[in-house]
């Protein structure tokens, strides 16, 4: 089946610094990419996503690329600031059942 | 704001006890999906519904049970209640049946207390 594997948490940064959330993923043929945040006590939105191979996602000073030959959509961000504390999440479609990773917390620092 | 409801936002109940979660997805979406979201667990998709029928079936327990109504609402049973369905339990909605090329829009989620 379908799975989707991210770098465990926390992460934790200070602010401005660069931003690398790995995301690796395995599914059957082509399946569209997504980050998903969760800011504390909230539910998840969607961040960025991309739907085919080479794509690349961006929102908010986030970027991820869908790279076919590494099955991996890993998150980046240049300059991280305290108000992107939160969860992020992996996550792969392209079928009926979508698939999660199990999330990284990020905490940034002042 | 993501234009999906959840009722209620906090849920305590004893062992045993059954309960329902309900769900409103955003104007215009057909499908509902149900998770459950535990610090052990991580995110668990339930179940998925779309236009009034059950489309998929994720780590959903038998003492649960979903249904989506004719207005599109969407209720999750939890019967026979345990501790460790303590949980939060997150609604979503979208545009289409399945997740190809199609974001998912979360409610705010119901946390579920059993004592």
């Amino acid at each position: 089946g379908n799975s989707v594997t991210q770098m465990e948490g926390p992460v934790t940064l200070s602010e401005e610094a660069f931003l690398t959330i790995n995301c690796t993923y395995t599914a059957t043929g082509y399946p569209s990419l997504f980050w998903y945040v969760q800011y504390p006590g909230e539910g998840l939105q969607l961040l960025l996503k991309a739907t085919k191979a080479d794509d690349k996602g961006s929102n908010k000073g986030f970027e991820a690329t869908y790279r076919k030959e590494t099955t991996s959509f890993h998150l980046e961000k240049g300059s991280v600031q305290v108000s992107d504390s939160a969860v992020y999440f992996c996550a792969s479609g392209g079928s009926y059942i979508p698939t999660f990773g199990r999330g990284t917390s990020l905490i940034v620092h002042p | 704001d993501s234009g999906v409801t959840q009722t209620p936002k906090h849920l305590i109940t004893a062992t045993g006890q059954r309960v329902t979660l309900r769900c409103s997805p955003r104007s215009g979406d057909l499908s509902v999906y149900w998770y459950q979201q535990s610090l052990d667990q991580g995110l668990q998709f339930l179940i998925q519904y779309y236009n009034g029928e059950e489309r998929a079936k994720g780590n959903i327990l038998e003492r649960f049970s979903a249904q989506q109504f004719p207005d599109l609402h969407s209720e999750l049973n939890l019967s026979s209640l345990e501790l460790g369905d303590s949980a939060l339990y997150f609604c979503a909605s979208s545009v289409v049946s399945g997740a190809v090329y199609n974001e998912q829009f979360f409610g705010p989620g119901t946390r579920l207390t059993v004592l």
